[in-house]
């Protein structure tokens, strides 16, 4: 069955750095997602993109945020600096054109 | 924006009794209701949806209802078995025919007792 993957698992960042999670959706889904779960609170929506551009966003998804899809098959999310609060667990998803969106794993993200 | 309430936080039931889960929402134009299951430390998995022209949904052991009018829908597990011990989120969202973007309940988390 197919799967959303995502890289790396566990991230461990310096306050400040820079830091890129990487996705690949599945292969014929059209709409990406990101979102982001702090630890024991609910999922929340980062960003959609489709057709190469960021089609909705929440107000997270602030200038330290983006997203690109560099080479058709990866997608990913980087933050600029990256600061304490942004320590969560961020999940890719992907759909094809109906909904049902697939999830990845998860990276966990651990900003010292 | 659509605003998702989901109780009770935490359902403890003893392995065979029914579990059952209630969300509401704010956004009338909401027309699809996902649920998913998160078990520890997993990725959130979709297990049972239902769209605003039906009113309820079966899908062996789970079902979920809803009340377009009240603005709210609920999962109900019968015969819980100590695997259905998990995170349980709602969602609410306006599906277009393309992208849609679920907002999310808080969660609760089920726990069955063996």
């Amino acid at each position: 069955e197919p799967e959303v993957t995502q890289t790396p698992s566990h991230q461990v960042t310096q306050m400040g750095q820079e830091v890129i999670l990487r996705c690949v959706p599945i292969s014929n889904h059209l709409y990406f997602y990101w979102y982001r779960q702090i630890l024991g609170q609910k999922v929340e929506f980062l960003v959609s993109f489709y057709n190469n551009e960021i089609s909705e966003k929440s107000e997270i998804f602030d200038d330290q945020f983006s997203v690109e899809r560099p080479d058709g098959s990866n997608f990913t999310l980087k933050i600029r600096s990256t600061k304490l609060e942004d320590s969560a667990m961020y999940f890719c998803a992907s759909t094809p054109e109906t909904t049902e969106a697939f999830f990845g794993q998860g990276t966990r993200l651990t900003v010292v | 924006g659509e605003n998702v309430e989901q109780h009770p936080s935490t359902l403890s039931v003893q392995e065979g009794d029914s579990a059952v889960i209630k969300c509401t929402y704010s956004d009338s134009a909401s027309n699809y209701f996902p649920w998913y299951k998160q078990e520890l430390g997993k990725r959130p998995q979709l297990i049972i949806d239902i769209r605003s022209n039906v009113g309820e949904k079966k899908d062996q052991r789970i079902a979920v209802t809803l009340n377009k009018t009240a603005k709210h829908f609920s999962l109900h597990i019968t015969e819980t078995q100590p695997e259905d011990s998990a995170v349980y989120f709602c969602a609410a969202s306006i599906e277009t025919g393309g992208s849609y973007i679920p907002t999310f309940g808080r969660g609760t988390s089920l726990i069955v007792h063996p």
